[in-house]
Parts: structure tokens; sequence; C-alpha cells
């Protein structure tokens, strides 16, 4: 059980586009998501706290209307990267609390 | 201000030995602990954890042991074995499903052969 399925597994965008990240819970329902970042060789940062029917709580440090998170349904937590540039070039991983699993991540490289 | 710390950010091991990973965290709330494995381009993946009610657990090749008044734990895995090499994280969290997971920078283990 506690199955978390992160779709892309890997995205190119251009600077100044927009990438959308999916996290969805695929045996369970999650009311509270989780969304981390990890830059090369370094730790999982978190980034926000994604709560189901409200507004996502967002870690001291990152933009929230840089990384706008939705969380419409028990299963589904969406990540947009809003006018991205190459900064933002990392590896994005999601946690659904239902257990200790993780998504498989997606790598983002903007160019 | 970091709240899990792993100090060794590399250790090698020879086959067959003891590998030895180490965690220092600085929050008293802290009622959970975690490890995990994780490859470069894939989600971390869980490994073994520990309740602040306790100073052990094992499974398989996998133990952690918690120290909970010097505020530190450690993952022992023997014998080590060619397809541990990774970087292993140290994590901690408030004990409830929902809480948040905070990550150590983590340690990259090479087991030689």
């Amino acid at each position: 059980g506690a199955v978390v399925s992160q779709h892309p597994s890997w995205v190119i965008c251009k600077s100044g586009t927009s990438v959308k990240i999916e996290c969805r819970s695929l045996d369970f329902q999650a009311t509270t998501m989780f969304w981390y970042r990890q830059f090369p060789k370094q730790s999982l940062m978190l980034m926000a706290t994604s709560n189901e029917g409200s507004k996502a709580t967002y870690e001291q440090g990152v933009e929230k209307d840089k990384f706008l998170i939705n969380h419409a349904s028990l299963t589904l937590s969406t990540l947009t990267v809003t006018s991205a540039h190459p900064e933002d070039s990392s590896f994005y991983i999601c946690r659904a609390a239902y257990g200790y699993t993780f998504g498989s991540g997606t790598r983002l490289t903007v160019v | 201000d970091q709240q899990v710390k792993q100090n060794s950010p590399s250790l090698s091991v020879q086959e067959g030995r003891i590998s030895i990973l180490n965690c220092d965290y600085t929050n008293s709330m802290f009622d959970y602990f975690l490890w995990y494995k994780k490859y470069p381009a894939e989600g971390p993946t869980f490994l073994i954890s520990i309740s602040s009610i306790k100073d052990k657990n094992e499974d398989g090749r996998f133990t952690v042991f918690l120290n909970k008044s010097a505020k530190h734990l450690s993952l022992h895995i023997v014998p080590s074995q060619p397809g541990d090499s990774a970087v292993y994280f140290c994590a901690a969290s408030g004990g409830n499903r929902d809480d948040k997971i905070i990550f150590g920078k983590g340690t990259r283990l090479h087991i030689l052969p």
C-alpha cells in the first residue's frame, strides 16, 4: 500500500514558461501532501505542505506565487513552477501523508 | 538552522564489513526517525525507522540505534554489499503520519569490492 505516483519523471522547458508536476496517491486518500526539492548533491528541502481543499503552507523562503500548489482532490496534488528560470532546475519530489513513501521524483531542467 | 545533521558526506566500507552511518538532531520535538536510501534522479526509498520510545530497531541487515539523551542515531548495515552503495539520508518527524519529514544532508556510502 501507500503507492505515490509522480508525473512526469523528467521535463525540459524554456525560460519563462510554466511547468506542472503531478503527485497522485494510488491506493489511498491523502488530505495532506508534501513537496520537496533537491539540488544536486544536496539535501531534500521541504518546500510546502499541500492540504486538500485549502491553501498550501509554504516553508520560509519559498515563493508561493512562483510555486503554485493545488490539492483539489484527495488523490491529486499539483505543483506548478511558474515563469521558470534556469535556477529552478532541480529535482522535485512529493510525499503523501499516509505513510513514509515518496514519489519517484521529477527532474526539471529549464533552458 | 539545520535540525538534522549528517556530518560525514561520504563513507567507504569494504564489502562484507559493517557500515555505520551517523546522524544527530537538535529538535527535542522529533518523535520518529527514518533512514532513506537514494539514487540520483530517483525518489528516496524508505529503509527503516524508529520511534523515540525505542532504542533499537532491526530489519534484516539494517539496524537503527537511537540515543535520545544524546540526540543521536545511527544506521548499521551488516554485512555491507555492493548494492548498498548509494546516498543515505537520515530524517526526523513529529511522529504522526501527516507530520513533516526533515532530512539531513545525506552520506554517500561506497562499498568497496
